[in-house]
């Protein structure tokens, strides 16, 4: 079964400075990634998505990501942080075969410190 | 184009009794995903269903059931509440199963 692992709890960052949140994954074939950013008592919000082709990916307010097959990989970043960026940060992942639903992961708390 | 609405925001019952969750997805999204998330467990897995099909089931009690209808609207039913089933329940829905999916703001459900 597909599955995702954040290893970082928490990602402290300065404001200004770039901002990197890991993840890698484990899925039988080809995989769909997604990056998902949740705010206090809201729902998810999708960021961006891996399917095929650039293995550099731009999403949603400035956020990029880097599809990294022989690591089995996907990275968030942002090359320069905002105070209104802390949030908790979801990586996952969807196989293209079987058993297809979506594995999340537990999810990294961004703080951006001003 | 609406977004994805879950009814209702917040819920409270009390253990033994059932409750029934609604998602209305995204006008022409047809695939529609139930998700609990707690502190401890983070976000689990509930159920999919594309076109009134299951198409997939997380590793939950036979409490936790699901349908979806002909317009795409999704409901999901909690027999028998107990404590551990305070949660945030999530809604998402998409176009199919291979595209992002797009949450709801959740139903908040307290057991006590």
């Amino acid at each position: 079964a597909q599955s995702v692992a954040q290893p970082e709890d928490q990602v402290n960052v300065a404001e200004g400075n770039p901002l990197t949140v890991k993840c890698t994954y484990s899925v039988s074939g080809n995989p769909y990634l997604f990056w998902y950013v949740q705010y206090p008592n809201r729902g998810l919000q999708f960021l961006l998505k891996y399917i095929t082709g650039d293995n550099l990916v731009k999403g949603s307010y400035g956020f990029e990501a880097e599809f990294n097959k022989s690591q089995t990989s996907f990275h968030l970043k942002k090359p320069s942080a905002l105070v209104s960026d802390s949030a908790l940060y979801f990586c996952a992942v969807r196989g293209f075969y079987g058993n297809n639903r979506l594995a999340f992961g537990k999810g990294n708390q961004v703080v951006v410190i001003p | 184009k609406a977004g994805v609405t879950q009814t209702p925001r917040y819920l409270i019952k009390t253990r033994g009794q059932q409750v029934t969750l609604s998602c209305s997805p995204i006008s022409g999204h047809r695939s529609v995903s139930w998700y609990q998330q707690t502190p401890g467990q983070g976000l689990q897995f509930l159920f999919e269903y594309f076109s009134e099909t299951q198409r997939n089931k997380g590793n939950f009690p036979g409490r936790f059931s699901g349908r979806q209808f002909s317009n795409s609207r999704s409901e999901m039913n909690v027999s028998t509440l107990e404590l551990g089933d305070s949660a945030l329940y999530l809604c998402a829905s998409s176009l199919t199963a291979a595209w992002e999916q797009y949450f709801g703001p959740g139903t908040r459900l307290t057991v006590t």
